[in-house]
């Protein structure tokens, strides 16, 4: 069964409005966990680390006014898009790690589509 | 800076081999990973290479030369359902588990 889950699934809001996308391990603590973007028929960019009771680190680019990231807890990141606009349209998907980095310790949540109308 | 190439897309025939080639420049190695993404869904683990040579798991493979700095994935006895994209990830050195991920390689089988 999934490792690491995220909710929602999918959401459509109306553009100037925020939105929140939660991440959870499950079964397994992550003072880690990442997000990332994913536009259609592109790959996964790297958005930024979430570190567990500590402010997240950016990638460049990434507006961190645009999108806040709170790891509040070592099995919850949230990631909430404020003010969204048509072009925050994309596919948000999160990652964390169990253990020391190997073959099968690092895994993804289901995705979350968001749609700014 | 870490940079991952790959070929945009593929094609082949259902039932036969198909090699999805990967090079990449990193600072540092820690490994390189081969996820499979179906539209609309998260990444699926395929592999993870540390050490150069070919690893075979069922009809996937999956080879790695780090002097050359490459690798491939080979997908033998095609399947309609092998239909998808395929992404080559390096770990950031330094980053603990966080990937970066090269452009992926849409693979189309056909009848």
């Amino acid at each position: 069964g999934a490792v690491v889950s995220q909710h929602p699934s999918w959401v459509i809001c109306k553009s100037g409005t925020s939105v929140k996308i939660e991440c959870r391990s499950l079964d397994f603590q992550a003072t880690t966990m990442f997000w990332y973007r994913q536009f259609p028929k592109q790959s996964l960019m790297l958005m930024a680390t979430s570190n567990e009771g500590s402010k997240a680190t950016y990638e460049q680019g990434v507006e961190k006014d645009k999108f806040l990231i709170n790891h509040a807890s070592l099995t919850l990141s949230t990631l909430t898009v404020t003010s969204a606009h048509p072009e925050d349209s994309s596919f948000y998907i999160c990652s964390a790690a169990q253990g020391v980095l190997s073959g099968n310790t690092i895994y993804f949540g289901e995705g979350s589509w968001l749609t700014v109308v | 800076g870490q940079n991952i190439d790959q070929p945009t897309e593929m094609t082949a025939t259902e039932g036969a081999i198909v090699q999805i080639n990967c090079t990449y420049q990193t600072s540092g190695f820690n490994g390189l990973f081969w996820y499979q993404q179906h539209a609309g869904e998260a990444p699926t683990f395929l592999s993870y290479n540390v050490l150069d040579g070919l690893e075979e798991k069922g009809r996937f493979s999956s080879f790695l030369s780090r002097s050359k700095g490459y690798s491939y994935l080979l997908l033998k006895e095609l399947q309609m359902k092998d239909s998808a994209s395929y992404l080559c990830a390096a770990p950031v050195t330094g980053g603990g588990n966080k990937l970066t991920f090269g452009t992926g390689t849409q693979l189309k089988v056909e009848l």
